[in-house]
């Protein structure tokens, strides 16, 4: 069985600063990805950044990167220079290659002030 | 390139009533999701399609969800009888799902926010 769990209900941060959103997993698959969607308020899932699990160099993307720490099951989204467009839930998910079902997260809302 | 398309966008029933939503996936995907998300959780999976036929509808409430896709493009998603506690919003995603990297990314559409009174 796959579990996400953020354990932050709600952040903060400073337009131009930098946030740390975190995200740990579980899953017995092998071969698995990992997610991080942004939902802003008119509710589009939007897809921010993706992990193959089989890649130990974290992905990037722009202004978000990740921390993948595949002993210890934890993902964690980095965002610089926070923008207020940035504002918005996000969502750490996981997929698991043979099962190919994505499993959610409770999200994180983060709050960027001018 | 056009997103996943859905509507209506809002809906408001009474318990009882039947309701029905639509989705058109990316052209080409083969795979197409349906998930309800409840305020203040993250989506969870109702059913997923490969091209017309049912891969998991195990956490699909079959006495009152049904859902088809019957030319293996766009799906309908159905509540009969809707209860008080499907009110949520119903996000439909679809992804390539074919072989190599990249094709298993879900792309989500607006979704439908679904009130029962």
């Amino acid at each position: 069985a796959q579990t996400v769990t953020q354990s932050q209900p709600e952040m903060s941060v400073q337009e131009a600063e930098t946030v740390t959103l975190s995200c740990t997993y579980d899953t017995s698959e092998s071969d698995y990805y990992l997610f991080w969607y942004k939902q802003p308020p008119s509710r589009q899932m939007i897809l921010v950044i993706r992990q193959e699990a089989y890649k130990q160099q974290n992905a990037t993307e722009n202004r978000f990167s990740v921390n993948f720490q595949k002993a210890a099951k934890s993902f964690s989204l980095k965002i610089s220079d926070s923008q207020l467009g940035d504002a918005a839930m996000y969502f750490c998910a996981s997929l698991g290659g043979a099962t190919n079902k994505l499993i959610f997260g409770t999200g994180t809302l983060l709050a960027v002030q001018p | 390139e056009a997103g996943v398309a859905q509507s209506p966008r809002y809906k408001i029933i009474e318990k009882r009533q039947s309701v029905a939503f639509w989705c058109n996936p990316i052209s080409g995907h083969a795979t197409l999701y349906w998930y309800q998300q409840i305020l203040g959780q993250g989506p969870k999976l109702l059913i997923q399609f490969q091209n017309n036929g049912v891969v998991d509808d195990s956490q699909l409430p079959k006495d009152r969800f049904s859902a088809e896709r019957l030319k293996g493009v766009d799906s309908t998603l159905k509540i009969q009888p809707a209860k008080l506690e499907d009110s949520a919003v119903y996000l439909c995603a679809s992804s390539l799902a074919g072989q190599g990297l990249g094709t298993e990314t879900q792309y989500f559409g607006p979704g439908t926010r679904l009130l029962v009174l």
